[in-house]
């Protein structure tokens, strides 16, 4: 089974709007984090934000805001104010709690967006 | 900020060569991750290390290698090179916060682009 999905391929936002990248996920561990990278047509991988599983506040990291909504299993990635430089392809990642695994990220399939000026 | 530094950033290799990728670390960091990222795909964990000592495998081929050293800085050997290799190899380090595997950020470097002939 999926453990992240990102159910939106593409996306396409203007200029200065926000946009709502959508993540859900599936875990039975208490103790999980969730992560956000930008991954630009160059490549690199860019830390966006984290949201731990305990916390009760939604994280925020500039124009970069988490929606983490535990019952309902889902961490959208808000993103207010659009930029051109914005265009990237967004993953959502998950790394769950200790046991067997000490710490690797699975991530989701993407989702490509574009910001028109 | 020091970043994680992956090297070569490119490669180009026949079929049945061998290859090796390094990756240094941030400073101070002490647990390192290597990922890879078919064309259009998502990262896929393939193997960490912390403190020195190998910490978690995932999906790594027989074929492939790893290692981390006295300095931290890690190397991904990969013998008899098949097409399907062609991908980027991403590394990662984070610094564990103790017991909390799960909220340490992972920093991906710039990848390696591999490409097999």
């Amino acid at each position: 089974a999926q453990k992240i999905t990102q159910t939106q391929p593409g996306m396409f936002v203007q200029e200065k709007e926000a946009v709502t990248l959508d993540c859900t996920y599936d875990t039975s561990d208490q103790s999980y984090g969730l992560f956000w990278y930008k991954q630009p047509s160059s490549g690199e991988m860019i830390f966006l934000i984290y949201q731990g599983s305990y916390d009760e506040q939604n994280a925020t990291e500039g124009r970069y805001s988490l929606n983490f909504q535990k019952a309902r299993k889902s961490a959208n990635l808000v993103i207010s104010a659009s930029q051109l430089g914005d265009s990237a392809m967004y993953f959502c990642a998950m790394r769950e709690g200790l046991g067997a695994s000490y710490g690797k990220l699975t991530f989701g399939q993407g989702t490509i967006l574009t910001v028109h000026p | 900020a020091a970043g994680v530094i992956q090297s070569p950033r490119h490669l180009i290799k026949e079929k049945r060569e061998t290859a090796t990728l390094k990756c240094y670390p941030i400073p101070r960091h002490d647990t390192v991750y290597w990922y890879q990222q078919g064309p259009g795909q998502d990262p896929q964990f393939l193997i960490s290390f912390y403190e020195k000592m190998q910490s978690d495998k995932g999906s790594i081929p027989d074929r492939f290698s790893a290692q981390q050293f006295s300095d931290y800085h890690s190397e991904l050997n990969m013998s008899s090179l098949e097409l399907g290799d062609s991908a980027l190899y991403f590394c990662a380090s984070s610094l564990v916060a103790g017991y909390s595997f799960f909220t340490d950020t992972q920093y991906f470097g710039p990848g390696t682009r591999l490409t097999v002939l």
